[in-house]
């Protein structure tokens, strides 16, 4: 079945080290993108890619890094720059003409 | 810049009807909208493409007034499923593709 996975699940880091989300889809899909989910504050865009070996910068980049070598993943580095990294990170992906998005099952980071 | 949702949360008893509101500052392509059930990934409902058609199954509709840069989602005879947060996404601009931005998501209960 096509689909896009997220792994793992749930996630614990110590302050300081950075963490790298996995986000893998084989729905051929050209557009990838990343999300931050915290409570009240919606789907906040952190970085999206249009093409592979291309990305963006989206509302809240600052303090993670991506990469698109491959079509099919798109994975986050959340680095230690990051103020306050705790937060549910949801991945997503679409076709280039802009249909909808389907999204993953979601990593939920916590940092201690 | 996310687009604003209106309002931030409604309780509803079964059977009656809502309105949930999207509006950007920004021209837009299109407007996207999703249910999140509490610790899943969002599920799309439905995409409205500028030139302000109207869609809806069952008894979800939404339209898009491409003028005012709004778009609203229709629920009547809300059931208990329709229970769970709801985002709009947005793409601005006159292209299909591009950064997928979301509201902060409006919260809707329905009671028995």
């Amino acid at each position: 079945d096509g689909g896009i996975t997220q792994s793992p699940k749930y996630l614990f880091r110590k302050e300081g080290q950075n963490v790298t989300l996995s986000c893998e889809q084989n729905l051929n899909h050209d557009a990838m993108y990343w999300y931050r989910q915290d409570p009240g504050q919606g789907l906040r865009l952190i970085y999206y890619s249009q093409i592979v070996n291309d990305f963006q910068k989206g509302d809240i980049a600052e303090g993670y890094s991506v990469s698109r070598e491959k079509k099919e993943s798109f994975p986050l580095t959340v680095t230690s720059a990051q103020k306050n990294p705790t937060a549910f990170y949801l991945c997503a992906s679409s076709t280039q003409q802009g249909t909808e998005a389907f999204f993953g099952q979601g990593t939920r980071l916590t940092v201690v | 810049q996310q687009p604003v949702q209106s309002p931030q949360a409604v309780i509803l008893r079964e059977g009656e009807d809502a309105v949930i509101n999207c509006s950007s500052s920004k021209a837009l392509y299109s407007v996207h909208w999703y249910r999140q059930k509490h610790g899943e990934a969002p599920v799309f409902l439905m995409i409205l493409l500028k030139g302000g058609e109207q869609k809806g199954h069952d008894k979800i509709s939404a339209s898009f007034n491409e003028k005012k840069q709004q778009s609203s989602l229709y629920l009547t005879a809300s059931q208990l499923s329709y229970s769970g947060t709801y985002f709009c996404g947005t793409r601005a601009g006159g292209t299909s593709y591009g950064k997928l931005t979301f509201g902060q998501g409006t919260i809707l209960t329905v009671h028995p």
